[in-house]
């Protein structure tokens, strides 16, 4: 089992560009959470999904982002026009069951910089 | 208001010296506890649950509800544990299930 796949690692963005952000889960999990780290600040909740249904999104952005897992292929965190604010790692997480032990399986992150 | 206080960004402890974390949290209800690792160049990983009452890598945490507190301690460091420490609170009621992680501790253990 390859543990939860990000791509890219590092993306490189100007300011009005897209950004995509792919993960995918491991094998048989069927949960995926977003988070963004912000220089020198703690990991923060962006949005949780199981396939095809966003469960909980309190944390994203209202404008610009937007997140999707579709019955096949991998969780897309999109980010519209993005701004230099928009600088950040984003790290995705899976976890194989809602109510379980509560261990979620960490990706090794997107960098995301805009210039 | 959901909240996780991790109130020191950076401690060093010598090898061989006891080692705590702090943690506090402000939650509602009964939140499970989790405490996660992140070692150099790895993953964010669970190191340990409050609901386990496990000892892991040395390690222990005891969840303190009247000063909603959740610690985590180690009686003596090694230079293996300098890592960065994340506590993070989950809420246990049905469909609230993400973690929110506090800002993080860097762990430094000076040989």
């Amino acid at each position: 089992n390859a543990g939860v796949m990000q791509n890219p690692r590092h993306l490189v963005r100007r300011r009005g560009q897209e950004a995509r952000l792919r993960c995918s889960p491991m094998k048989g999990h069927s949960h995926v959470y977003w988070y963004r780290q912000l220089p020198e600040e703690g990991l923060k909740f962006m949005v949780y999904l199981q396939k095809e249904n966003i469960i909980d999104e309190s944390g994203m952005p209202k404008e610009r982002f937007s997140a999707e897992f579709p019955k096949e292929g991998p969780s897309i965190l999109r980010i519209q026009q993005v701004v230099r604010g928009d600088s950040a790692a984003y790290f995705c997480a899976s976890s194989p069951l809602a109510g379980n032990t509560g261990e979620l399986f960490f990706g090794e992150g997107s960098r995301l910089t805009v210039l | 208001a959901q909240r996780v206080t991790q109130p020191e960004k950076l401690l060093s402890v010598f090898k061989g010296a006891p080692v705590e974390l702090k943690c506090n949290y402000s939650y509602s209800g009964s939140p499970e506890l989790f405490w996660y690792v992140q070692y150099s160049r790895q993953r964010l990983q669970l190191l340990l649950r409050h609901i386990s009452r496990e000892s892991i890598k040395g390690f222990t945490a005891d969840l303190n509800k009247g000063e909603t507190s959740f610690h985590l301690k180690k009686p003596f460091a090694q230079e293996e544990d300098s890592a960065m420490y994340y506590c993070a609170p989950k809420g246990a009621n049905f469909g609230n299930e993400k973690l929110t992680f506090g800002t993080g501790t860097r762990l430094t253990i000076i040989p």
